[in-house]
């Protein structure tokens, strides 16, 4: 099983819509969860992080964690064209200091 | 601040070339990471620093050998350059205990 796992995709959208992405990960006392965006060619960009069950919202972005289903996720709402990217999900492993494990990354494409 | 930065942006390495990657950061980040990425396998960890003088394997450091004289500087060395480490090599640094990582543009290196 990996240790992070996320959908390839791509994931189609229309412009305006809520786009939502998901994420399971294995180590279950994990507690650090953090969402990367990472444009074609580019290096990843940190947009969210969250360390507690529930919702955080930052602008047009939502990341929600329900560490008893051991599932994080994100929503895009108000999807732009300008937000199409792969987006990878990370992991703070217990005992693992501050090192992050990733998943492959879902790539979102929003269509006009 | 300048962030992370990473030299060369390109390289095109012979088999059996040596090479070392460059990365500074100036955000007095005690923690840094090389990270590789391959298409569709996600981010690998090769080594990671916790600070000047201390360095410890990821998950791929076979072929890399790594130091850390000062808290700005890790740069990456590649032995004997094989075709399988054809890949896009990016840094990243964190402070300890916040876990949220950010990442240098990234070296694309071929080795042919």
């Amino acid at each position: 099983q990996k240790e992070v796992e996320q959908n390839s995709g791509p994931l189609s959208v229309p412009e305006g819509a809520i786009a939502s992405l998901n994420c399971t990960y294995s180590d279950r006392v994990s507690q650090s969860f953090f969402w990367y965006r990472q444009y074609s060619g580019k290096s990843p960009e940190l947009i969210m992080s969250i360390y507690s069950n529930g919702d955080k919202e930052d602008g047009r972005f939502t990341a929600q964690l329900n560490k008893a289903s051991q599932y994080v996720s994100l929503l895009i709402r108000d999807s732009q064209p300008s937000d199409s990217a792969t987006y990878l999900c990370a992991v703070n492993p217990t005992g693992t200091a501050s090192k992050l494990t990733f998943g492959t990354g879902t790539r979102l494409q929003v269509m006009l | 601040n300048a962030g992370v930065t990473q030299t060369p942006k390109f390289h095109i390495l012979k088999i059996g070339q040596s090479m070392t990657l460059q990365c500074t950061q100036d955000m007095n980040h005690n923690y840094m990471y090389w990270y590789r990425q391959d298409p569709g396998m996600g981010l690998k960890l090769i080594y990671y620093s916790v600070g000047a003088g201390i360095t410890d394997k990821g998950e791929v450091p076979n072929g890399y050998n790594v130091s850390r004289s000062t808290t700005e500087d890790f740069p990456l060395r590649l032995e004997l350059a094989a075709p399988s480490q054809t890949s896009v090599y990016f840094c990243a640094s964190s402070y300890p205990a916040h876990y949220e990582q950010y990442f240098g543009p990234g070296t694309r290196l071929t080795v042919t």
